[in-house]
């Protein structure tokens, strides 16, 4: 199976940092990677799919970028509602598997 | 509007069989592209795939899971069932049902239950 790592598993940020994840998979998924937020208590939102697109809704200070192993998930200009753990997903043959997380207080 | 709702037991004990259904409007399993897939997290951990059940009743599991798996579906009364074997306590979490959106080949988990708490224990 594939797997997928992320890092850091948590930072500390500020009200309009610039936040970058990154997440890694253990082999090529060309670019079948989503990214998902989670507030405490709450379910997983959908923010971008195929490594780089903007789910509709979502803010464009959100942004995406990767393709094969490695992939990175920005936030330019952090706000107060940003503060959440963040997951990447890869979707290859089917299979889901989930990173382990990003938390951003 | 498109909703989600997961029912079943709040407590199961070890070696017991759950049963999960899923409970869904505003869309029909039977429509093309459209699946629906269980996801767990345990308290403090990060979400696990579990399974996924297609339009066309094609089904997958997860692989360190799927001898313990079965999903199944009632299109005419937009429900899907997961039942998980031989519970044991690391299997205590909350579990999330929700809806798969195929455009483009891309599948999209585009809305969520707001997802049922079990906990395993004797």
């Amino acid at each position: 199976d594939i797997q997928m790592t992320q890092s850091p598993s948590s930072l500390s940020a500020s009200v309009g940092d610039r936040v970058t994840i990154t997440c890694q998979a253990s082999q090529d998924i060309i670019n079948y990677l989503n990214w998902y937020q989670q507030k405490p208590g709450k379910a997983p939102k959908l923010l971008i799919y195929d490594a780089s697109y903007l789910e509709a809704g979502v803010p464009s200070r959100f942004s995406g970028s990767g393709s094969g192993t490695h992939f990175t998930l920005t936030i330019s200009g952090l706000q107060s509602e940003d503060f959440a753990t963040y997951y990447c997903q890869q979707y290859d043959n089917f299979i889901f598997t989930f990173g382990p997380g990003t938390k951003v207080d | 509007q498109v909703t989600l709702r997961e029912s079943g037991p709040a407590l199961v004990k070890p070696t017991q069989t759950l049963t999960l259904t899923c409970t869904f409007s505003g869309f029909s399993l039977s429509t093309s592209g459209l699946c629906v897939t269980w996801i767990r997290q345990p308290p403090g951990k990060a979400l696990e795939w579990l399974a996924r059940i297609d339009w066309d009743d094609d089904k997958y599991y997860s692989t360190s899971l799927k001898t313990r798996l079965t999903i199944s579906k009632d299109t005419s009364n937009n429900q899907v069932v997961l039942t998980m074997t031989n519970m044991d306590p690391v299997d205590t979490a909350t579990y999330y049902c929700a809806r798969i959106t195929t455009v483009a080949g891309t599948p999209l988990v585009d809305y969520w239950g707001q997802g049922i708490v079990v906990t395993v224990s004797s």
